[in-house]
């Protein structure tokens, strides 16, 4: 089924250790997304790429590094992680970057010690 | 930046009743949506609004596009249990990225 891919789905690390967590779609949109959520804050912005190439930063993005390796894949980067960053990580796609619907992977639950 | 304020934070209600929540912005937005959120997975797209007035069913749910721009509210009639979840509003005006409410869990009891 189309969609959205995220790996891995659960991860525990220990504070100052680095991990990459993964995002494919293959809808073939062009705007990609990450997000962190946190119990009662709702969905944060983290970083988010308009097209292949291009990455900004989003509300949220101390901490944290994005790659468009190409149109179908984003990784969000913790280069050492800290206990703050404990959340679910979710990955959307977008057709394109104004006004369009985004569609959501199933997170990754990430829990740092 | 754009503010979203969701109510209510929760809601518990009986099979059958029906459900009304509703999201305002201290701005003036050009595009609702309204996600829902299943335990354990991502939020999937529910509605997406577009013009101001407009009003979207799918299914048991509506959606509004306030005539101000700045709310929209989320409707879903003769409740189930699998209506079980988080719902959440996002909006978008401008240059402005998307920005989320925190969410409307919802309790049904058979």
């Amino acid at each position: 089924n189309a969609g959205v891919t995220q790996t891995p789905k659960f991860q525990v690390l220990k504070t100052g250790q680095s991990m990459t967590l993964q995002c494919a779609q293959d809808m073939n949109h062009n705007s990609m997304y990450w997000y962190r959520q946190d119990p009662g804050m709702g969905l944060r912005l983290i970083y988010y790429s308009a097209s292949e190439g291009t990455t900004d930063k989003g509300e949220v993005p101390n901490g944290y590094n994005v790659s468009r390796l190409n149109k179908r894949e984003f990784s969000l980067r913790l280069e050492s992680a800290a206990p703050s960053q404990t959340s679910v990580y979710f990955c959307a796609s977008a057709r394109l970057l104004d006004n369009q619907p985004q569609h959501f992977g199933d997170g990754t639950r990430l829990s740092i010690l | 930046g754009q503010q979203l304020n969701q109510s209510p934070q929760s809601m518990f209600i009986q099979e059958g009743e029906d459900v009304s929540m509703n999201c305002t912005s201290s701005s003036i937005f050009n595009t609702w949506l309204w996600y829902k959120q299943d335990p354990g997975e991502g939020p999937v797209l529910l509605i997406a609004l577009y013009k101001a007035g407009e009003l979207t069913s799918n299914g048991r749910l509506t959606a509004q596009f306030g005539i101000t721009r700045k709310d929209s509210f989320l409707n879903i009639s003769a409740s189930i249990p699998s209506d079980v979840g988080i719902y959440f509003c996002a909006g978008q005006g401008g240059s402005e990225k998307l920005v989320f409410g925190k969410g409307t869990k919802l309790t049904v009891n058979p």
